[in-house]
C-alpha cells in the first residue's frame, strides 16, 4: 500500500515569507501522480497542484511550486509570499497506478501579520 | 455548475441505526471515492468505484458499504452506525486520467 508522510508539527509563518510544506511518499508503482490540497478552516478541499512522476519540470501555480525529487520521493510544496488567507490544513496526496488516491496526514499552517 | 453534491451536511445518529450518505456528481467522472477526515488522521479511503457496478475497499471499509448503479451517484451507507463512525465525510471525483480530484463540501455526522 502506498504511503504518505507529513511530519511537520503546526507552522507559522510571517506573512510575505516562503514556506515550504514536507512531503515525503513510499510507493513501487512506476507511473502516479502527487497533489497538493488546501483545507481552510471553513472545510472545503482545495486543489492547489499536481505532478506527474515523469514530469520533468518542477509543477508551478501561481504561488505554489512542487519541488519534486524523484529519487528521495519527496514532493515538498512551496508556497511563497504568504498571505494570510493561507491559513489552513495542507494535505499531500498520491494517486498511484491503482487510482486510489491516498492522502497524507496533514499541515497545519498559520500565517501571522 | 454543481460539481459534487453531498447530502446532507450535517446528521446525528443513535447507535444501531441505518443512514445512506449521498453524492452526486454531475461532470460524468468515471472514479468516484468515499473518505473519512479524522482529527491528526488526514482523509482516509473507504470505498472507491471506477466505473458504474465497479466498486471496491479502500483503507477503513469496515462498517459501510457502497453500490454505483450509474455513473452520477455513489451512496455510502452505514448499515448499524457506531460512535466509531463519528466523522467528516467527504466524496470525491475524478476524471480518468485526470490531474484533479473534485469533493464534495463534506458531510458531518455525529453517532451518538
Amino acid at each position: 500500500a502506498q504511503k504518505i508522510t507529513q511530519t511537520q508539527p503546526g507552522m507559522f509563518v510571517q506573512e510575505k515569507e516562503a514556506v515550504t510544506l514536507d512531503c515525503t511518499y513510499d510507493t513501487s508503482d512506476q507511473s502516479y501522480g502527487l497533489f497538493w490540497y488546501k483545507q481552510p478552516s471553513s472545510g472545503e478541499m482545495i486543489f492547489l497542484i499536481y505532478q506527474g512522476s515523469y514530469d520533468e519540470q518542477n509543477a508551478t501555480e501561481g504561488r505554489y511550486s512542487l519541488n519534486f525529487q524523484k529519487a528521495r520521493k519527496s514532493a515538498n510544496l512551496v508556497i511563497s509570499a504568504s498571505q494570510l488567507g493561507d491559513s489552513a490544513m495542507y494535505f499531500c496526496a498520491m494517486n498511484p497506478e491503482s487510482n486510489r488516491l491516498a492522502f497524507g496526514k496533514g499541515n497545519q499552517v498559520v500565517v501571522i501579520p | 455548475n454543481a460539481g459534487v453534491t453531498q447530502t446532507p451536511k450535517f446528521q446525528v445518529l443513535k447507535t444501531g441505526q441505518s443512514m445512506t450518505l449521498q453524492c452526486a456528481q454531475d461532470m460524468n467522472h468515471e472514479y468516484m471515492s468515499w473518505y473519512r477526515q479524522d482529527p491528526g488522521m488526514g482523509l482516509r479511503l473507504i470505498h472507491y468505484s471506477v466505473g458504474a457496478g465497479i466498486t471496491d475497499q479502500g483503507e477503513v471499509p469496515n462498517g459501510y458499504n457502497v453500490s454505483r448503479s450509474t455513473t452520477e451517484d455513489f451512496p455510502l451507507r452505514l448499515l448499524s452506525a457506531a460512535p466509531s463512525q463519528t466523522s467528516v465525510y467527504f466524496c470525491a471525483s475524478r476524471q480518468h486520467g485526470a490531474t484533479e480530484a473534485f469533493f464534495g463540501q463534506g458531510t458531518r455526522l455525529t453517532v451518538v
